[in-house]
């Protein structure tokens, strides 16, 4: 399957501080990305669809100015946590659509953020 | 949007015995329905897929059953071994779109 990855897999920051998040597709190209946000024993929640070249869209409830999603080239989508708070405290994941159709889901190793 | 249920949220079997996770979901349109197993810490792996124009996939110890006209939908895991402990996510969508993910089922194979 197709390989996504994804950097830096664990974060500690100081409270207000930006921590930013890196999601590559290694072997495809990826004209959109998604970003998850997963708490402990928690589902997987989108926050945001990033489309190359385009604004990203934000689900209900997301602040697009704490996120900032970039995603500049069709291999490479960022995620910048503005002002970290200990509430920003999760595990972000990301993935890339794959398949004929882009339907199938390959996902990064996941970032554990832990703001102090 | 649509909207996705999952159950039960916890299951623990005997080894050898069978798993059975069911979901139900809400957008008539959705017509791509994978399933994700994720163990701690890692990133969630798709195990297997259906799309609305068939009924049942079957993957080796692996199946799937879908019914779109009661909208639910099916993971069946035969034979369970310890390998197979893990939380296990259902996900709808319609083809190209983003995907909805149920709440998760926690899987315990008890050797």
């Amino acid at each position: 399957g197709a390989v996504v990855s994804q950097h830096p897999s664990r974060v500690i920051c100081k409270s207000g501080t930006s921590v930013k998040i890196e999601c590559r597709s290694l072997d495809f190209q990826a004209t959109t990305m998604f970003w998850y946000r997963q708490f402990p024993k928690q589902s997987l929640m989108l926050m945001a669809t990033s489309n190359e070249g385009s604004k990203a869209t934000y689900e209900q409830g997301v602040e697009k100015d704490k996120f900032l999603i970039n995603h500049a080239s069709l291999t490479l989508s960022t995620l910048t946590v503005t002002s970290a708070h200990p509430e920003d405290s999760s595990f972000y994941i990301c993935s890339a659509g794959g398949g004929p159709t882009n339907e199938k889901l390959f996902f990064g190793s996941g970032t554990q953020l832990s703001v102090l | 949007g649509e909207n996705v249920e999952q159950h039960p949220s916890t299951l623990s079997v005997q080894e050898g015995d069978s798993a059975v996770i069911k979901c139900t979901y809400s957008d008539s349109a959705s017509n791509y329905f994978p399933w994700y197993k994720q163990e701690l810490g890692k990133r969630p792996q798709l195990i297997i897929d259906i799309r609305s124009n068939v009924g049942e996939k079957k993957d080796q110890r692996i199946a799937v059953t879908l019914n779109k006209t009661a909208k639910h939908f099916s993971l069946h895991i035969t034979e369970t071994q310890p390998e197979d402990s893990a939380v296990y996510f259902c996900a709808a969508s319609i083809l190209g779109y983003k995907l909805s993910f149920g709440a998760g089922t926690t899987v315990t194979v008890r050797a």
